[in-house]
């Protein structure tokens, strides 16, 4: 079992669907993350949970919106997407959100937007 | 301020030669350096990281040198094998007192090892 596991990895839809990103991880950390990496451009970091409270909205668009029901799974929930929100996301985990613990990355959800 | 500026956007070596990727940032309040690798179909994992008090940091075949005054701190791969083609990421940390750890990485760089 791998520390921060993502599902699905691969997903296409339509700018009307609503869809759900799921992250779990089995590090015991306080602190999950969602990342937004697209081609060239730095990973840009979208939102921060720390003991399941949201401490960070990286001034993200309402179509996305995180849930983090405890501290082991985090959720993105995606409606109304548009196309440049093609990229691939991901969950990340770490000790605590403050110290330089590193951060422990799942493999990523691939998202197509058609 | 807050950006962390990585380069070359790709790098060729041959198998056994050195690699090199620069980092240079403005924000003096950084204070932690990390590296990230990356795989092809994986996600980000950490490398090596520094700290500003220190100038040169190594674990195995990977150095990582910093140079505060100059603002600059560069991943050093010797002996550069096809498995480390993979792509890397550069951060820095910027540590609020107690708030949301915040690591702003740079735009990476693709290394290709030739066997």
């Amino acid at each position: 079992e791998t520390g921060v596991t993502q599902t699905p990895r691969h997903l296409v839809m339509g700018m009307t669907n609503k869809k759900s990103l799921k992250c779990e991880q089995h590090l015991g950390h306080n602190a999950m993350y969602w990342y937004k990496q697209s081609a060239k451009k730095p990973l840009e970091l979208m939102f921060v949970y720390n003991f399941k409270e949201q401490t960070e909205n990286n001034s993200v668009p309402s179509r996305f919106s995180p849930e983090c029901p405890n501290s082991s799974h985090l959720f993105l929930h995606l409606h109304t997407l548009q196309p440049e929100d093609s990229a691939l996301y991901l969950c990340a985990s770490s000790q605590d959100p403050q110290g330089g613990s590193p951060l422990h990355f799942g493999n990523g959800t691939r998202l197509t937007v058609t | 301020q807050q950006q962390v500026k990585q380069s070359p956007q790709s790098l060729i070596v041959q198998k056994g030669g050195i690699s090199i990727i620069n980092c240079a940032y403005e924000n003096t309040a950084f204070d932690y350096f990390p590296w990230y690798q990356q795989f092809p179909g994986k996600g980000p994992a950490l490398l090596i990281a520094i700290r500003p008090d220190v100038s040169e940091k190594k674990e195995g075949r990977f150095t990582i040198s910093f140079n505060k005054s100059a603002k600059q701190f560069s991943l050093h791969i010797m002996d550069s094998q096809p498995g480390d083609s993979a792509t890397y990421f550069c951060a820095a940390r910027r540590n609020y007192g107690g708030a949301t750890n915040k690591l702003i990485f740079g735009t990476g760089t693709l290394l290709a090892v030739q066997p």
